[in-house]
């Protein structure tokens, strides 16, 4: 298994530019999230998904889109980039289906954005 | 007051030493507590979870306190490969399985 993977690894973009961030799981995990990490604040979540067609926001959801069209793909869009949203992000993915609160979760290696 | 808070440290020890890390939670119908260990530029990882009656993994103890709404790790006979940064993880919402990171408590291992 690749486990979680994402990409790209670093991305460099213009103020205004869109983009998206890809990730993909091969677990079968139902439940995916985004997390934005920036320095002394610990990971926020953006969005979250908890099966194929269903997404929902989560702390920080402001400038970002996300669609989970399969079970395997959580892609991370950018409508208009600031440099706000320069900062690390990392896909989790977690638990299949009828798991329960204490499954593990993992991530991906994440994406270095900078947004200038 | 954040939901999960952690002393971010850093806590410098020497080689061998025991060290422990305490992280209050707000929400008291939290279900699920977990430690992860973060190394630097890289994905958080899985410690351990933290079970009720409290639980042990080799050097790695971790206990939760429902009463004070705490959870606390302790590494005994710290090595250098244990510097990192440990991040309290809570899922403070019944049912939405979201997970709650803390800012996290940064530890270096001295020679």
């Amino acid at each position: 298994n690749a486990g979680v993977t994402q990409t790209p690894k670093f991305q460099v973009l213009k103020t205004g530019q869109s983009m998206t961030l890809q990730c993909a799981q091969d677990m079968n995990h139902e439940y995916m999230s985004w997390y934005r990490q920036d320095p002394g604040m610990g990971l926020r979540l953006i969005h979250y998904s908890v099966g194929a067609g269903i997404t929902d926001q989560g702390e920080v959801p402001n400038g970002y889109n996300v669609s989970r069209s399969t079970t395997e793909d959580f892609p991370l869009r950018l409508l208009s980039a600031a440099p706000s949203q320069t900062s690390v992000y990392f896909c989790a993915s977690r638990g299949r289906r009828g798991g329960s609160s204490t499954d593990t979760q993992y991530f991906g290696p994440g994406t270095r954005l900078t947004v200038l | 007051r954040k939901e999960v808070e952690q002393d971010p440290g850093p806590f410098n020890v020497p080689e061998g030493a025991t060290v422990a890390f305490n992280c209050t939670y707000s929400n008291s119908a939290s279900q699920s507590f977990f430690w992860y260990r973060q190394d630097c530029r890289k994905e958080p990882k899985l410690l351990m979870s933290v079970y009720s009656s409290g639980n042990e993994d080799g050097r790695f103890t971790a206990q939760l306190n429902r009463a004070s709404q705490y959870i606390s790790l302790l590494i005994r006979d710290s090595k250098l490969s244990d510097s990192a940064t440990y991040l309290c993880v809570v899922n403070l919402v019944a049912g939405r399985r979201a997970l709650t990171f803390g800012s996290g408590t940064r530890l270096q291992v001295q020679p």
